[in-house]
């Protein structure tokens, strides 16, 4: 079964200072990778994914995604981050097996974005 | 921009009570999910639904979970009779189709069983 490990449950920064976020998967198969961002009250919104191709994949709000097939890691970065993204980060692995590519979520990591 | 759209954003009810939670999902989708989030913890995965039935459900989605697609716009969660412990968030997504589309979560439903 497919599953996701956010080690980091907690995690302060400075603003203006970069930012991991780390995120370990198990699949059988080639993963198709998410990170999901939840701001306070919001619900899920995508910040990036990953299926194949350049395993360095962009996307919005300046982050960018790693994906290392060695470490069955996908670790979130940005190099400098601004106080608006303190949120919880979700990292999600889909299982495309079958028709319903449901989504398998880690724990999450809380940023706390300090001034 | 197209999004999903969950009502109501906070229900509170008795326990033993039934619930539908209700979504509209975006218009051109043609897969649907049901997650949740009990305080605190991570989001589940409890149900997907296409093409007029369910195409997987978790351990979680037992007999008194049901969902319907009962017009072309909305999609419902109900709990026939709820427990304390289904007090949680739960989000709505759907998905074009193509395996590689990703899906659109809407803000959610807290639901607070008393």
């Amino acid at each position: 079964a497919q599953s996701v490990t956010q080690p980091d449950i907690h995690i302060t920064v400075s603003e203006g200072a970069s930012l991991e976020l780390r995120c370990n998967y198990s699949y059988g198969a080639t993963p198709y990778l998410f990170w999901y961002v939840q701001s306070p009250g919001q619900g899920l919104q995508l910040l990036l994914k990953y299926f194949s191709g350049d395993t360095l994949v962009q996307g919005i709000k300046g982050f960018e995604a790693e994906f290392k097939r060695s470490q069955s890691s996908f670790n979130l970065r940005k190099p400098s981050v601004h106080w608006s993204d303190a949120a919880e980060y979700f990292c999600a692995v889909s299982d495309l097996s079958g028709t319903a590519s449901k989504l398998t979520f880690g724990t999450g990591t809380r940023l706390q974005v300090t001034l | 921009e197209p999004e999903v759209t969950q009502t109501p954003s906070h229900q509170v009810t008795q326990m033993g009570q039934e619930v539908i939670l209700r979504c509209v999902p975006i218009s051109n989708h043609l897969y649907f999910y049901w997650y949740r989030q009990i305080l605190g913890q991570k989001v589940e995965f409890l149900v997907s639904f296409y093409n007029n039935e369910i195409s997987e459900k978790s351990e979680i989605f037992d007999d008194q979970f049901s969902v319907e697609r009962p017009d072309g716009s909305n999609f419902t969660l109900k709990i026939r009779s709820t427990k304390l412990e289904d007090s949680a968030m739960y989000f709505c997504a759907s998905r074009a189709s193509g395996m590689y589309n990703e899906q659109f979560f809407g803000p959610g439903t807290r639901l607070t069983v008393l």
